[in-house]
């Protein structure tokens, strides 16, 4: 099956701790996003990657971190200074980042920091 | 910098109503225009996009979405909903000369009524 995957689907962490979400697709799509979802502010843009060993920063992008080392990999970090880390987070791929190319998405992982 | 405005974040409707979700964008350049929905526990899927050509666009599920260039509006519509279309509806604008930044608005939440 192709797709993106996400995993865990439930994370809680406690204040303070770092956390890595995963992100894998085997589309062999070039490009790789992150986006954080919260009720009534639709999905904001945290980081994307482009091609390998490249990331770009995204609209919301302090307290989180990220690395593309492969293809088909791009992990978000999830950092002890990101203020308001509890959240639903998106990972997204696509073929490349042409203006209509269509982006697939991942089921999400709900975060929760207490 | 671009921005995309849903301005029902709510709606309740009996099954056959009629629907129509607006969306407005701020951006004066060449975009192109989408729309994603979220059904409950599933992965955020494309219903639509409109990139040129007819400003009439059909999409799956018996959707539609009309691209208003004066307006800078892309309201989705169907003519009957049904108690399956109950899920989160996102519009999604990507402008040409903004980075091809992928940029959501902030979710319209249906719930149809059997």
């Amino acid at each position: 099956d192709g797709g993106i995957t996400q995993s865990p689907k439930y994370l809680f962490r406690k204040e303070g701790q770092n956390v890595t979400l995963s992100c894998e697709q085997n589309l062999n799509h070039d490009a790789m996003y992150w986006y954080r979802q919260d009720p009534g502010q639709g999905l904001r843009l945290i980081y994307y990657s482009q091609i390998v060993n490249d990331f770009q920063k995204g609209d919301i992008a302090e307290g989180y971190s990220v690395s593309r080392e492969k293809k088909e990999s791009f992990p978000l970090t999830v950092t002890s200074a990101q203020k308001n880390p509890t959240a639903f987070y998106l990972c997204a791929s696509s073929r490349d980042r042409g203006p209509s190319t269509e982006a697939f998405f991942g089921q999400g992982t709900r975060l929760t920091v207490v | 910098a671009q921005s995309v405005s849903q301005h029902n974040h709510h709606v309740i409707l009996s099954e056959a109503a009629s629907l129509e979700l607006g969306c407005n964008y701020s951006y004066g350049g060449t975009v192109n225009l989408f729309w994603y929905v979220q059904y409950p526990g599933q992965h955020l899927q494309l219903l639509l996009k409109y990139f040129s050509g007819d400003p009439l666009v059909k999409g799956i599920k018996g959707f539609e979405a009309e691209f208003i260039k004066s307006k800078f509006s892309f309201n989705l519509r169907k003519p009957s909903v049904q108690w399956s279309d109950t899920a989160e509806y996102f519009c999604a604008v990507n402008a040409e000369n903004a980075g091809n930044m992928l940029t959501f608005g902030g979710g319209t939440r249906l719930m149809v009524k059997p």
